[in-house]
């Protein structure tokens, strides 16, 4: 059971938008920044959003994040093919003596 | 160009102990954390401690404390995660990242990933 809450899956079409939820609570996502993680089959995981809205160099306008109270979203506009992977949400949670913690990853899929 | 390369895939038997490697070039190795993080076959990431080579302070997730020993070489740029005695539970891929605390920038790059199997 993660301690960020993901939906197991999600899709779209070539061209379209979608949005990729993550909840959370006070000690994490609540009063900590969220980051995004795109693994693609095979591979290791790529920080695709940090502090909740920011890009890494290389990762495309595409590709964003938003955050309000405890929850969080990751859109993605103009869906292509080789958008098609598992996304993970991450945020520090302040319980437990601090800790980072993942969300159970949301497998896209693109028809 | 930071690079992160873990040491290569292993087959142990339960009871054995391991130490895999994470060698890190491209930037100051001794001013950023270095995070561990666990995938079991089909499963998600999870979190299982940090080290700062500088000064190898050490962090552990409450799920993994006890269970492994994180440590680190700043005289060769490298950290390890070890265990001392295998279960088949712990067969998983493990990756290293790095953290950027300056900018925020949490495991912004990433080994390339090292599998354990641990089969009787």
């Amino acid at each position: 059971q993660s301690v960020l809450t993901q939906p197991p899956s999600a899709s779209g079409t070539p061209g379209q938008r979608v949005t990729i939820s993550c909840s959370g609570s006070s000690s994490n996502i609540g009063s900590n920044y969220v980051y995004w993680y795109q693994q693609l089959p095979g591979t290791a995981p790529k920080l695709l959003i940090y502090r909740n809205n920011q890009r890494p160099s290389g990762v495309p306008d595409r590709f964003s994040g938003s955050k309000s109270g405890t929850s969080a979203s990751l859109a993605i506009s103009g869906l292509r093919s080789e958008d098609e992977a598992d996304y993970y949400c991450a945020a520090w949670d302040d319980s437990l003596s601090g800790r980072w913690v993942f969300g159970g990853g949301t497998k896209l899929t693109v028809l | 160009e930071v690079q992160l390369v873990q040491s290569g895939a292993e087959v142990k038997k339960p009871g054995e102990s391991l130490k895999i490697s994470c060698k890190g070039s491209g930037y100051s190795f001794t001013s950023y954390w270095i995070g561990w993080v666990r995938q079991m076959p089909g499963k998600g990431l999870e979190w299982m401690g940090i080290i700062y080579p500088g000064d190898s302070d050490t962090r552990y997730s409450p799920s993994f404390q006890g269970q492994v020993t994180i440590s680190a070489d700043k005289s060769i740029s490298t950290a390890y995660l070890q265990w001392s005695s295998l279960k088949a539970s712990d067969t998983a891929m493990y990756y290293c990242a790095r953290i950027d605390y300056a900018r925020q920038k949490v495991f912004d790059y990433w080994g390339q990933g090292t599998l354990v199997t641990v089969s009787s």
